[in-house]
Protein backbone atom coordinates (compact mmCIF):
# COMPACT_ATOMS: atom_id res chain seq x y z
CA UNK A 1 0.00 0.00 0.00
CA UNK A 2 1.13 3.11 -0.75
CA UNK A 3 1.71 5.64 1.59
CA UNK A 4 1.33 9.70 1.92
CA UNK A 5 3.22 11.50 -0.89
CA UNK A 6 4.35 14.96 -0.18
CA UNK A 7 6.59 17.03 -3.22
CA UNK A 8 8.71 19.13 -2.46
CA UNK A 9 10.77 17.81 -0.14
CA UNK A 10 12.79 20.94 0.40
CA UNK A 11 11.83 24.52 -0.79
CA UNK A 12 13.89 27.68 -0.10
CA UNK A 13 12.89 31.11 -1.02
CA UNK A 14 13.11 34.47 0.22
CA UNK A 15 10.48 36.14 3.17
CA UNK A 16 7.74 38.19 1.45
CA UNK A 17 7.31 34.92 -1.65
CA UNK A 18 4.71 32.72 -1.86
CA UNK A 19 5.19 28.86 -1.64
CA UNK A 20 2.86 26.18 -2.46
CA UNK A 21 2.82 21.90 -1.29
CA UNK A 22 1.39 19.40 -2.26
CA UNK A 23 -0.07 15.82 -0.56
CA UNK A 24 -1.16 12.92 -1.83
CA UNK A 25 -3.25 10.78 1.19
CA UNK A 26 -3.84 7.48 1.46
CA UNK A 27 -6.14 5.56 -0.90
CA UNK A 28 -9.83 5.90 0.75
CA UNK A 29 -8.91 7.98 4.46
CA UNK A 30 -11.50 10.65 4.33
CA UNK A 31 -9.24 12.67 6.82
CA UNK A 32 -6.28 14.77 5.88
CA UNK A 33 -4.64 16.82 8.30
CA UNK A 34 -1.16 19.15 7.80
CA UNK A 35 0.99 19.90 10.16
CA UNK A 36 3.68 22.41 11.02
CA UNK A 37 7.18 21.37 12.78
CA UNK A 38 9.28 24.11 14.00
CA UNK A 39 12.64 22.58 14.93
CA UNK A 40 12.64 21.49 18.48
CA UNK A 41 8.74 21.55 19.15
CA UNK A 42 6.54 18.23 18.19
CA UNK A 43 4.09 18.76 15.12
CA UNK A 44 1.26 21.34 15.62
CA UNK A 45 -1.61 20.91 14.04
CA UNK A 46 -2.66 23.69 10.93
CA UNK A 47 -5.92 21.84 9.37
CA UNK A 48 -7.82 19.29 9.30
CA UNK A 49 -10.13 18.57 6.31
CA UNK A 50 -12.77 15.72 6.57
CA UNK A 51 -13.57 14.98 2.53
CA UNK A 52 -12.90 18.24 1.44
CA UNK A 53 -14.63 20.35 3.91
CA UNK A 54 -12.44 21.45 6.40
CA UNK A 55 -13.66 20.47 10.60
CA UNK A 56 -10.91 22.36 12.28
CA UNK A 57 -8.50 25.11 11.02
CA UNK A 58 -8.41 26.99 14.41
CA UNK A 59 -4.48 27.01 14.30
CA UNK A 60 -4.31 28.17 11.05
CA UNK A 61 -2.94 31.77 10.29
CA UNK A 62 -5.38 32.52 7.78
CA UNK A 63 -4.12 36.20 7.11
CA UNK A 64 -1.16 34.10 5.10
CA UNK A 65 -2.07 30.28 4.92
CA UNK A 66 -4.37 28.68 2.90
CA UNK A 67 -5.67 25.13 1.83
CA UNK A 68 -7.84 23.28 -0.06
CA UNK A 69 -8.49 19.60 -0.40
CA UNK A 70 -10.05 19.59 -3.75
CA UNK A 71 -12.27 16.25 -4.77
CA UNK A 72 -11.55 14.76 -1.53
CA UNK A 73 -8.44 13.54 -2.05
CA UNK A 74 -5.41 15.52 -3.31
CA UNK A 75 -4.60 18.64 -1.00
CA UNK A 76 -2.31 22.00 -1.36
CA UNK A 77 -1.22 24.10 1.30
CA UNK A 78 0.11 27.79 0.62
CA UNK A 79 1.71 30.62 2.44
CA UNK A 80 1.53 34.15 0.69
CA UNK A 81 3.60 35.96 1.38
CA UNK A 82 5.78 33.96 3.79
CA UNK A 83 7.94 35.13 6.44
CA UNK A 84 10.56 34.01 8.60
CA UNK A 85 9.29 32.28 11.47
CA UNK A 86 7.36 30.34 8.29
CA UNK A 87 10.50 28.09 8.59
CA UNK A 88 9.83 24.74 9.65
CA UNK A 89 8.72 21.48 8.31
CA UNK A 90 5.29 20.94 6.97
CA UNK A 91 3.54 17.46 7.40
CA UNK A 92 0.73 15.84 5.71
CA UNK A 93 -0.97 13.07 7.68
CA UNK A 94 -4.45 10.97 6.54
CA UNK A 95 -6.72 8.97 8.36
CA UNK A 96 -9.52 6.77 8.08
CA UNK A 97 -10.97 8.49 11.05
CA UNK A 98 -14.72 9.84 11.27
CA UNK A 99 -16.33 11.96 13.84
CA UNK A 100 -16.94 10.07 16.96
CA UNK A 101 -15.14 6.69 16.05
CA UNK A 102 -12.69 5.69 18.15
CA UNK A 103 -9.33 7.18 17.33
CA UNK A 104 -7.51 5.26 13.90
CA UNK A 105 -3.88 6.17 13.12
CA UNK A 106 -2.48 8.86 11.15
CA UNK A 107 -0.21 7.87 8.86
CA UNK A 108 2.71 10.86 8.08
CA UNK A 109 3.84 11.74 4.54
CA UNK A 110 7.49 12.65 4.93
CA UNK A 111 7.46 16.23 5.33
CA UNK A 112 8.56 19.50 3.68
CA UNK A 113 11.35 21.78 4.83
CA UNK A 114 10.64 25.00 4.13
CA UNK A 115 13.56 27.53 4.95
CA UNK A 116 12.68 31.13 4.49
CA UNK A 117 15.20 33.73 4.40
CA UNK B 1 -6.51 23.27 26.69
CA UNK B 2 -4.58 19.49 26.22
CA UNK B 3 -0.43 19.32 26.67
CA UNK B 4 2.00 16.89 26.70
CA UNK B 5 5.34 17.54 28.70
CA UNK B 6 8.20 15.08 27.47
CA UNK B 7 11.91 14.83 28.86
CA UNK B 8 14.22 17.27 27.24
CA UNK B 9 16.86 15.79 25.35
CA UNK B 10 19.17 14.58 23.86
CA UNK B 11 19.52 11.34 25.74
CA UNK B 12 22.40 9.49 24.82
CA UNK B 13 22.94 5.78 25.64
CA UNK B 14 25.24 2.75 24.79
CA UNK B 15 23.99 -0.04 23.15
CA UNK B 16 22.24 -2.77 25.33
CA UNK B 17 21.29 -0.21 28.05
CA UNK B 18 18.00 0.48 29.07
CA UNK B 19 16.10 3.13 27.87
CA UNK B 20 13.18 5.49 29.75
CA UNK B 21 11.59 8.21 27.77
CA UNK B 22 9.25 10.42 30.96
CA UNK B 23 6.09 11.81 29.62
CA UNK B 24 3.02 13.50 31.26
CA UNK B 25 -0.08 14.70 29.94
CA UNK B 26 -3.05 17.29 30.67
CA UNK B 27 -6.44 16.91 29.60
CA UNK B 28 -10.07 16.82 30.58
CA UNK B 29 -11.80 13.22 30.25
CA UNK B 30 -9.58 10.17 29.32
CA UNK B 31 -7.55 10.90 26.22
CA UNK B 32 -6.04 7.63 24.33
CA UNK B 33 -2.10 7.88 24.13
CA UNK B 34 0.84 7.56 22.08
CA UNK B 35 4.34 7.11 21.14
CA UNK B 36 5.30 8.35 17.72
CA UNK B 37 9.08 7.89 16.45
CA UNK B 38 10.64 9.77 13.43
CA UNK B 39 13.73 8.34 12.04
CA UNK B 40 16.10 10.62 10.15
CA UNK B 41 15.19 11.29 7.26
CA UNK B 42 11.39 9.96 7.97
CA UNK B 43 7.86 10.89 8.55
CA UNK B 44 6.49 9.97 11.72
CA UNK B 45 5.49 6.37 12.43
CA UNK B 46 3.34 5.42 15.43
CA UNK B 47 4.77 3.00 17.71
CA UNK B 48 2.62 1.97 19.80
CA UNK B 49 -0.72 3.31 21.78
CA UNK B 50 -2.79 2.97 24.56
CA UNK B 51 -6.46 3.90 24.67
CA UNK B 52 -7.31 3.22 28.28
CA UNK B 53 -5.99 3.38 31.87
CA UNK B 54 -3.47 0.63 32.93
CA UNK B 55 -3.48 -0.42 29.54
CA UNK B 56 -0.57 -1.19 28.42
CA UNK B 57 1.10 -0.38 24.69
CA UNK B 58 3.88 -2.76 23.29
CA UNK B 59 6.02 -2.90 19.83
CA UNK B 60 9.72 -3.57 18.94
CA UNK B 61 10.86 -4.16 22.70
CA UNK B 62 9.30 -0.46 23.20
CA UNK B 63 6.38 -0.33 25.96
CA UNK B 64 4.64 2.02 27.96
CA UNK B 65 1.70 1.55 30.74
CA UNK B 66 -1.05 4.84 30.76
CA UNK B 67 -0.92 5.42 34.59
CA UNK B 68 -4.35 7.70 34.82
CA UNK B 69 -3.20 8.21 38.75
CA UNK B 70 0.02 10.19 37.28
CA UNK B 71 -0.99 11.12 33.90
CA UNK B 72 1.81 9.49 32.73
CA UNK B 73 2.96 7.30 29.30
CA UNK B 74 6.65 6.82 29.86
CA UNK B 75 8.41 4.84 27.38
CA UNK B 76 10.99 2.04 28.32
CA UNK B 77 13.16 -0.18 26.36
CA UNK B 78 14.83 -2.84 28.13
CA UNK B 79 18.02 -3.29 25.67
CA UNK B 80 18.20 -0.53 22.80
CA UNK B 81 20.12 -1.11 19.51
CA UNK B 82 22.23 1.47 17.58
CA UNK B 83 19.11 1.40 14.91
CA UNK B 84 16.94 2.75 17.48
CA UNK B 85 18.30 6.33 16.94
CA UNK B 86 15.37 8.46 16.47
CA UNK B 87 13.20 11.39 17.94
CA UNK B 88 10.43 9.79 20.04
CA UNK B 89 7.10 11.98 20.35
CA UNK B 90 4.73 11.00 23.07
CA UNK B 91 0.97 12.46 21.83
CA UNK B 92 -2.70 12.24 23.04
CA UNK B 93 -5.86 12.31 21.60
CA UNK B 94 -9.25 12.95 23.16
CA UNK B 95 -11.93 9.79 22.74
CA UNK B 96 -14.15 12.39 20.72
CA UNK B 97 -14.79 14.36 18.07
CA UNK B 98 -12.35 14.02 15.32
CA UNK B 99 -9.45 12.47 17.48
CA UNK B 100 -6.81 14.92 17.03
CA UNK B 101 -3.66 14.50 18.04
CA UNK B 102 -1.67 17.01 20.11
CA UNK B 103 2.34 16.07 20.19
CA UNK B 104 5.20 16.69 22.90
CA UNK B 105 8.13 18.58 21.75
CA UNK B 106 9.67 14.86 21.22
CA UNK B 107 12.72 13.27 22.63
CA UNK B 108 16.16 12.66 20.63
CA UNK B 109 17.74 8.93 21.25
CA UNK B 110 21.05 8.81 20.23
CA UNK B 111 22.66 4.86 21.07
CA UNK B 112 26.28 4.04 20.62
CA UNK B 113 27.80 0.76 19.39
Amino acid sequence: EAGVAQSPRYKIIEKRQSVAFWCNPISGHATLYWYQQILGQGPKLLIQFQNNGVVDDSQLPKDRFSAERLKGVDSTLKIQPAKLEDSAVYLCASSSSMWGSSYNEQFFGPGTRLTVL
Amino acid sequence: GDSVTQMEGPVTLSEEAFLTINCTYTATGYPSLFWYVQYPGEGLQLLLKATKADDKGSNKGFEATYRKETTSFHLEKGSVQVSDSAVYFCALSPNSGYSTLTFGKGTMLLVSP
